[in-house]
């Protein structure tokens, strides 16, 4: 069955950079799309990036001097990267399947991030 | 970018009545081919988003049909019958017509 699983160190210094892993299961990326989505604690969602099933990626805006997503097929992996990283940072990081005209039709279970001293 | 409004609270509603969310975008999520990119998530207390309308009216895999969804270009309903204590949780609209993709700030359904 479709699984992603997100994986990332879970606390990280300010100004520091991070690395999240979303490992999928269940179907290939070279066949679907790979998003970012993060939740602040007690806040809404707000989407971060994504790339697509060829390999380019698209970014918010707000963020894209910041972030980069990229992918090993081979291993099912997709890897967000976010630098100069700050307390509002902190959040919850979900990874999600869909193309570009698709719904997010399966989620990661989640991974917390915080970013402190 | 698209802004998706939505209220932070429904009204309340009563176990096994009806209830109505509400969201708002700034821009016609309707496409020229017909479709009308609009979709509503849940997010039960503790869990991940899970999908349950896309592409405005069609209920996603699973979901009960409890759940339905109607509007127009920039205007749309969710609705629940027969609300069940299940139900409880965020409830967050979405477009995906333009990037970035965007979604409301999730209205909560109280439950009296």
């Amino acid at each position: 069955q479709v699984q992603l699983k997100e994986s990332g160190p879970g606390l990280v210094a300010p100004s520091q950079s991070l690395s999240i892993t979303c490992t999928v299961s269940g179907f290939s990326l070279t066949s679907y799309g790979v998003h970012w989505v993060r939740q602040p604690p007690g806040k809404g969602l707000e989407w971060l990036g994504v790339i697509w099933a060829g390999g380019s990626t698209n970014y918010n805006s707000a963020l894209m001097s910041r972030l980069s997503i990229s992918k090993d097929n081979s291993k099912s992996q997709v890897f967000l990267k976010m630098n100069s990283l700050q307390t509002d940072d902190t959040a919850m990081y979900y990874c999600a399947r869909a193309n570009r005209y698709d719904p997010f039709d399966y989620w990661g279970q989640g991974t917390t991030l915080t970013v402190s001293s | 970018d698209i802004v998706m409004t939505q209220a932070a609270f429904s009204n309340p509603v009563t176990l096994g009545t009806s209830a109505s969310i509400s969201c708002r975008s700034s821009k016609s999520l309707l496409h020229s081919n017909g479709i009308t990119y609009l979709y509503w998530y849940l997010q039960k207390p503790g869990q991940s988003p899970q999908l349950l309308i896309y592409q405005m009216s069609n209920l996603a895999s699973g979901v009960p049909d409890r759940f339905s969804s109607s509007g127009s270009g920039t205007d749309f309903t969710l609705r629940i019958s027969r609300v069940e204590a299940e139900d409880v949780g965020v409830y967050y609209c979405a477009q995906n017509l333009e990037l970035p993709f965007t979604f409301g700030s999730g209205t909560k359904l109280e439950i009296k």
